[in-house]
């Protein structure tokens, strides 16, 4: 089955700099990755989504990467604020082959310094 | 445009209660879920609805998690009898269609207790 590997620890960066995250999955390719801020409390929020097919996607401050050869998804933050605190979800959609069932990975709390 | 609605935002209720989440998704969304997730982790997957068909319960343990969405709009999720290990946040979200690639927006979730 797909397993989804995001870092448990915390990731503590001091504000202006770039936070990256990293997503690694076990199984197939997703059709599609899908990246979600959670705030404590809220339910999740969805930031970007990149198809199997695309290396790079961007927006605003945002930017994630798909390597389909790693198995992996990298998410940037630029120039970082303590607004940007939250925990960031990576969630893989397999498409018609694992049934349209999106998966999420447990995800990274990220905390920037003032 | 409002979000996804969900009530109550917290229930504590004693083991082998029942228990009832309710949830009004955006309007115009055919496809609603319900996840559960635990602390620490991401949200898994109970049910998906198509309208007011149920395309995919695997997760559902049927014992003791029902669900409905009678009129392809609202949807109920219930618990009976509550375990203790059911303790956890229960979130609805919804997005225009199935299928794949569909940005999927959430509700606030309903904080379980079981005492």
């Amino acid at each position: 089955s797909q397993k989804i590997e995001q870092n448990s620890e915390a990731l503590n960066i001091q504000e202006g700099k770039t936070a990256t995250l990293t997503c690694n999955y076990t199984n197939y390719s997703p059709a599609y990755l899908q990246w979600y801020r959670q705030d404590p409390g809220r339910g999740p929020v969805f930031l970007l989504l990149i198809r199997e097919n695309e290396k790079e996607k961007r927006k605003e401050r945002l930017k994630v990467t798909f390597d389909t050869t790693l198995k992996q998804s990298l998410f940037h933050i630029t120039a970082s604020q303590p607004a940007d605190s939250a925990t960031y979800l990576c969630a893989l959609d397999p498409g018609n082959t694992g049934g349209f069932k999106t998966i999420f990975g447990a995800g990274t709390r990220l905390f920037v310094k003032a | 445009e409002a979000g996804v609605v969900q009530s109550p935002r917290y229930k504590i209720i004693e083991k082998k209660q029942p228990v009832a989440f309710w949830c009004n998704p955006i309007s115009g969304h055919n496809t609603l879920y319900w996840y559960l997730q635990n602390l620490g982790q991401g949200p898994e997957l109970l049910i998906r609805y198509e309208n007011e068909e149920a395309v995919d319960d695997s997760q559902l343990p049927k014992d003791r998690f029902s669900a409905e969405r009678l009129k392809g709009v609202d949807s109920t999720l219930k618990i009976q009898p509550a375990e203790l290990g059911d303790s956890a946040v229960y979130l609805c979200a919804s997005s225009l269609q199935g299928g794949t690639g569909n940005e999927q927006f959430f509700g606030p979730g309903t904080r379980l207790t079981v005492l």
